[in-house]
């Protein structure tokens, strides 16, 4: 495996359930990041960890929750999502947290939220 | 607060030179990255300029004008597969020794035969 992965690639939910996305980079990067894509808007930063510790939360809601154990993995939790939630999820790393401008990023996971 | 602000679309000919404009405001400015993503596809990292001036990178040259708060993508000999959306992105202290790169809507690039 190279570069970032991200498992599963689609996943359909309802509202009530629970579910987790999966990101894994094998570039020997410290710093990982969670963005949302949407239809017609910039991506939006979530979530930012830098050597597993997280180091921004952009308003993010609760519903969101991500989880960072070591610097190769990072999951997202998600629960009781909204229908507006459904998008383009996508994960990046780079070599650090100061080093972001050059992000590589995985292919996402298209959430539907029914 | 923050913005960009590129074009939403641009559509070029085979073989021609295309601009990609962004202009920029923002605190804690510290440099201009650059995006490429195919449909269907994950962004992919282009350039990044820190400093004023041009960039190039083969076909791809990045410029910079931080007086300015602008910066450009030129791509050169357009080929078909240069058809994609092209995401700037301001790179900026957003404090305590945090950086956080904010992206553009991005520029939906179609190039014609």
């Amino acid at each position: 495996e190279t570069g970032v992965t991200q498992t599963p690639r689609h996943l359909v939910m309802g509202m009530t359930n629970k579910k987790s996305l999966k990101c894994e980079q094998h570039l020997g990067h410290n710093a990982m990041y969670w963005y949302k894509q949407s239809a017609k808007k910039p991506l939006e930063l979530m979530f930012v960890y830098n050597f597993k510790e997280q180091t921004e939360n952009n308003s993010v809601p609760s519903r969101f929750s991500p989880e960072c154990p070591n610097s190769s993995h990072l999951f997202l939790h998600l629960h009781t999502l909204q229908p507006e939630d459904s998008a383009l999820y996508l994960c990046a790393s780079s070599p650090r947290g100061d080093r972001n401008y050059e992000q590589y990023f995985g292919p996402g996971t298209r959430l539907t939220v029914t | 607060g923050q913005s960009l602000e590129q074009p939403s679309e641009v559509t070029a000919v085979e073989g021609a030179i295309v601009q990609i404009n962004c202009t920029y405001q923002t605190s804690g400015f510290y440099g201009l990255s650059w995006y490429q993503q195919h449909d269907g596809g994950a962004p992919t990292f282009l350039s990044y300029n820190a400093l004023d001036g041009l960039e190039e990178t083969g076909r791809f040259s990045s410029f910079l004008s931080r007086s300015d708060s602008y910066g450009y993508l030129l791509l050169q000999e357009l080929q078909m597969k240069d058809s994609a959306s092209y995401f700037c992105a301001v790179r900026r202290d957003s404090g305590a020794g945090s950086y956080q790169l904010t992206f553009g809507k991005g520029t939906k690039l179609s190039v014609i035969p």
